[in-house]
């Protein structure tokens, strides 16, 4: 049972243009959200995220929006650039800080910033 | 300032050997996560350690164990190792009193023939 869904296996957009990519959780117990991006060969690396007290957060060019009703977060990148061409997860954790803290995520969206 | 650094990049086992993997947390972090990324999938917790204690667990068979030492690296064994094994095992670590982001390692990719 997957609790977190990342729906789009893949996105393509154009450079100056938004990327908007989306991310669906089931476990009305998750109170923190994360985006990471992942360039291969490389390690996951943390983007920006956001609490369950807020609806939106704000980072440069990235903003990270949670519809709570909806159990629904979007990640909007604007404007997009041909280096933000990586595979993007989105992860939910239920008990932020403490010893038990444990991330669940997505199967990731690859996007691709078209020049 | 290192990040987290694991060990080693690549290795290939055959079924039924048993591997080792390392990994040294980012200074100032004193929990270690182990994640699991199987191709096409997102990574998946195995297990975490904090103070040398098995903090939480995930849904992965008693094939897996770990250790975490002083000095807050750890390890993550795999005995008898299955095809279905082969993946990207991600490292990471976090201060554990109140951080709410993982810092990751690179991972080390194991290959069982």
């Amino acid at each position: 049972d997957q609790q977190v869904k990342q729906n789009s296996p893949s996105l393509s957009v154009q450079e100056g243009r938004i990327s908007i990519l989306n991310c669906d959780y089931t476990n009305s117990m998750f109170d923190y959200f994360l985006w990471y991006k992942k360039y291969p060969a490389e390690g996951p690396t943390f983007l920006i995220s956001i609490s369950s007290i807020k609806d939106k957060n704000e980072d440069g060019r990235f903003t990270v929006f949670l519809n709570k009703s909806a159990k629904h977060l979007s990640l909007h990148i604007v404007p997009s650039q041909p280096g933000d061409s990586a595979v993007y997860f989105c992860a939910a954790s239920s008990n932020s800080g403490g010893s038990n803290y444990k991330l669940t995520f997505g199967k990731g969206t690859l996007l691709t910033v078209n020049p | 300032d290192a990040g987290v650094t694991q060990s080693p990049t690549h290795l290939i086992k055959t079924r039924g050997q048993q591997v080792t993997l390392r990994c040294s947390p980012k200074s100032g972090h004193d929990t270690v996560s182990w994640y699991q990324q199987a191709l096409g999938q997102g990574p998946q917790f195995i297990f975490q350690y904090y103070e040398e204690e098995e903090r939480q667990r995930g849904n992965f068979p008693d094939r897996f164990s770990g250790h975490q030492f002083p000095n807050y690296s750890s390890e993550l064994n795999v005995n008898a190792l299955l095809l279905g094994d082969s993946a990207l095992y991600l490292c990471a670590s976090r201060w554990g009193s109140g951080a709410n982001v993982l810092t990751f390692g690179a991972g080390s990719r194991l290959t069982v023939l």
